[in-house]
């Protein structure tokens, strides 16, 4: 079973810096089968980034993803008020078929 | 607009059980896999079951396999989770998500499980 870890916890940033989340896998991952997706209080997880890096419907493109084999990147070029959030990679495995996620980095407000 | 709601979450006591369901809207139901996963309070996402377009491949999570049933009603639009012998650590928010092969592109707003004496 493939375990992601991510790092840092806890990203403490103000609006405009850059953000760099990181995504490591315990195993090789094909870039086809990572995705990150970002999570707000009270709310269902949204889809970010498929693929490693292709951005989903309507995704700003100051968030892009990158990586392959077993490190992973999102970044947000240029934090906007609302990107401050949890933030989730996720790898799907396909034997037997499974999904499995990361623990998350909190983006906060500096 | 895709569309999914979740209902059927509450208050069970341990060792009960419950049937979540999933109302679906906005896209043809009947061509997309179909996921639960669930989100215990303040901890991170956990993927829990899958089915697939047509019911053929079912697949759980080993936290919940024997104790969790998938199943879906392509004529109604909906999906549904049948959680028996349910413990406190099943407590959660639970998340029905439209599968596009390897990542979920579509979630619902999820409805709570509570699991306690």
């Amino acid at each position: 079973e493939i375990v992601l870890t991510q790092s840092p916890g806890t990203l403490s940033l103000s609006p405009g810096e850059r953000a760099t989340l990181s995504c490591r896998a315990s195993q090789s991952v094909s870039s086809s089968y990572l995705a990150w997706y970002q999570q707000k209080p009270g709310q269902a997880p949204r889809l970010l980034i498929y693929g490693a890096s292709s951005r989903a419907t309507g995704i700003p493109d100051r968030f892009s993803g990158s990586g392959s084999g077993t490190d992973f990147t999102l970044t947000i070029s240029r934090l906007e008020p609302e990107d401050f959030a949890v933030y989730y990679c996720q790898q799907y495995g396909s034997s037997p078929p499974s999904f499995t996620f990361g623990p998350g980095t909190k983006v906060d407000i500096k | 607009e895709v569309q999914l709601v979740e209902s059927g979450g509450g208050l069970v006591k341990p060792g009960g059980s419950l049937r979540l369901s999933c109302a679906a809207s906005g896209f043809t139901f009947s061509s997309y896999s179909m996921n639960w996963v669930r989100q215990a309070p303040g901890k991170g996402l956990e993927w829990v079951s899958s089915i697939s377009s047509s019911s053929s491949y079912i697949y759980y999570a080993d936290s919940v396999k024997g104790r969790f049933t998938i199943s879906r009603d392509n004529a109604k639009n909906s999906l549904y989770l049948q959680m028996n012998s349910l413990r406190a650590e099943d407590t959660a928010v639970y998340y029905c998500a439209r599968d596009l092969l390897v990542h979920f592109d579509y979630w619902g707003q999820g409805t709570l499980v509570t699991v306690s004496s």
